[in-house]
């Protein structure tokens, strides 16, 4: 049974590029949440998309887009980079979203900009 | 004020010794609450999960929460140098038609052998 995979597991982009990273979730899931984690810091929430919508969107900028498959899966979309967006980029999935659903990272996405 | 907050340690024990990690939340409607461990240079792992008052056993691992308090913590017992990593204490919080995970920074444990 495959966890959640994410791809490309590192990525080095220059300023003002723009980036696409990409998430499959665990099978049998179908909710999938986006995380940043700067280092030092704790993950912090993005946006999460169920049934193909975004459900919720944390304190990120609309440079920060996404989207979901019909399969489940997800791509994170990051515009005009800036330096500061440089972290890992953490998905999880989840069957629904309920209060007590238990989520499941990928192993993430290290993003740096130069 | 953050919404979850943890020692940031590091928080130093002896092999075999109980590893203590505790956090506090600030809003009172969180129901359910995680714990995850978090090597260095890989992704959060999902240790365990508790959303009822009193105490969680998994193995080595007790969670213990409080919410008249707004704490939650993570006891390990007969800890090891492979338990060494940072503790995440997150908290599902219910947003508009969403549930997001908050998370504190993390506490950095060191099992010293």
């Amino acid at each position: 049974d495959a966890g959640v995979t994410q791809s490309p597991t590192h990525l080095i982009k220059t300023r003002g590029q723009q980036v696409t990273l990409r998430c499959s979730p665990k099978s049998g899931h179908d909710t999938v949440s986006w995380y940043q984690q700067a280092l030092g810091q704790g993950p912090q929430f993005i946006f999460q998309y169920y049934e193909e919508e975004e459900r919720q969107r944390g304190n990120f900028p609309d440079r920060f887009s996404g989207h979901q498959f019909p399969n489940y899966s997800s791509e994170l979309n990051v515009n005009a980079l800036l330096l500061g967006d440089s972290a890992l980029y953490l998905c999880a999935s989840s069957w629904r979203d309920n209060l007590n659903t238990e989520a499941f990272f990928g192993q993430g996405t290290r993003l740096t900009v130069v | 004020q953050k919404e979850v907050e943890q020692n940031s340690g590091p928080l130093s024990v002896p092999e075999g010794a109980i590893a203590s990690l505790n956090c506090t939340y600030s809003d009172r409607g969180s129901q359910s609450f995680f714990w995850y461990r978090q090597y260095s240079g890989k992704s959060p792992e999902l240790i365990m999960f508790i959303y009822s008052n009193g105490d969680k056993e998994d193995g080595r691992f007790t969670a213990q929460l409080n919410k008249a308090s707004q704490y939650v913590s993570l006891l390990i017992r007969d800890s090891q140098p492979s338990d060494s990593a940072t503790y995440l204490c997150a908290v599902k919080i219910s947003s508009g038609s969403a549930r997001q995970l908050t998370f504190g920074s993390g506490t950095q444990l060191t099992v010293l052998p």
